[in-house]
């Protein structure tokens, strides 16, 4: 099972500040398989970033994801006021599907 | 607008059953496979289930596998996820979820999500 370790747990910005959000991987991650998504309370999750790096349907462009190795980086360039939430990575390039444990953007 | 609307969630004793059912709108339900993700109180999210277009092919966590059982209608566009032996680790909003693609191949990661049902397992 791909353990995915985020950090930090929670990240206390201003809005317009960047925002660095990690997703480490125990293994590999077959094909870049990573996606990110953003929940916020009371809310379902919604997808952002799929394959790593590429945005979903009508995700501004604020929002970016990379990977290196094992390790993927969620960036949000100029944080908005609706970007603050909790963000989840999940893999699904093995089985079982997992997820992170989030890591929670708050206003400073 | 694709639509994923859950139901069936209450308040149950360990040991008892319950059945979720996630109805489904706006697209061509029998084309996709189907998840099922729960989120613990004040947790992250956990995959259950998923169940292939035609539902043919299921496969289940651990943490479930032998309790839970997931199946579809593709006549009433409508996702089930039968709980039964229900532990209070089984507390949780369950979530249904749409493979990001269609046909045969489960893709693994969700484009659409119903808006939840809370299941509490207590004595």
């Amino acid at each position: 099972e791909v353990v995915l370790t985020q950090s930090p747990g929670t990240l206390s910005l201003s809005p317009g500040e960047r925002a660095t959000l990690s997703c480490r991987a125990s293994q590999s991650v077959s094909k870049s398989r990573l996606a990110w998504y953003q929940q916020k309370p009371g809310q379902a999750p919604r997808l952002l970033i799929y394959g790593a790096s590429y945005r979903a349907t009508a995700i501004p462009d604020r929002f970016s994801g990379s990977e290196s190795g094992t390790d993927f980086t969620l960036t949000i360039s100029r944080l908005e006021p609706e970007d603050f939430a909790v963000y989840y990575c999940q893999q699904y390039g093995g089985s079982p599907l997992t997820f992170g444990g989030g890591t929670k953007v708050e206003i400073k | 607008q694709v639509q994923l609307v859950e139901s069936g969630g209450g308040v149950v004793q360990p040991g008892r059953s319950l059945r979720l059912s996630c109805a489904a709108s706006e697209f061509t339900f029998s084309n996709y496979a189907m998840y099922w993700v729960r989120q613990a109180p004040g947790k992250g999210l956990e995959w259950v289930a998923v169940i292939s277009f035609d539902g043919t092919n299921k496969y289940y966590a651990d943490s479930v596998r032998g309790r839970f059982t997931i199946s579809r209608d593709n006549s009433k566009n409508t996702l089930y996820l039968q709980m039964n032996s229900l532990r209070t680790d089984d507390t949780a909003v369950y979530y249904c979820a749409r493979d990001i693609d269609y046909g045969d191949h489960l893709e693994g990661y969700f484009d659409y999500w119903g808006q939840g049902s809370q299941v509490t397992v207590s004595s």
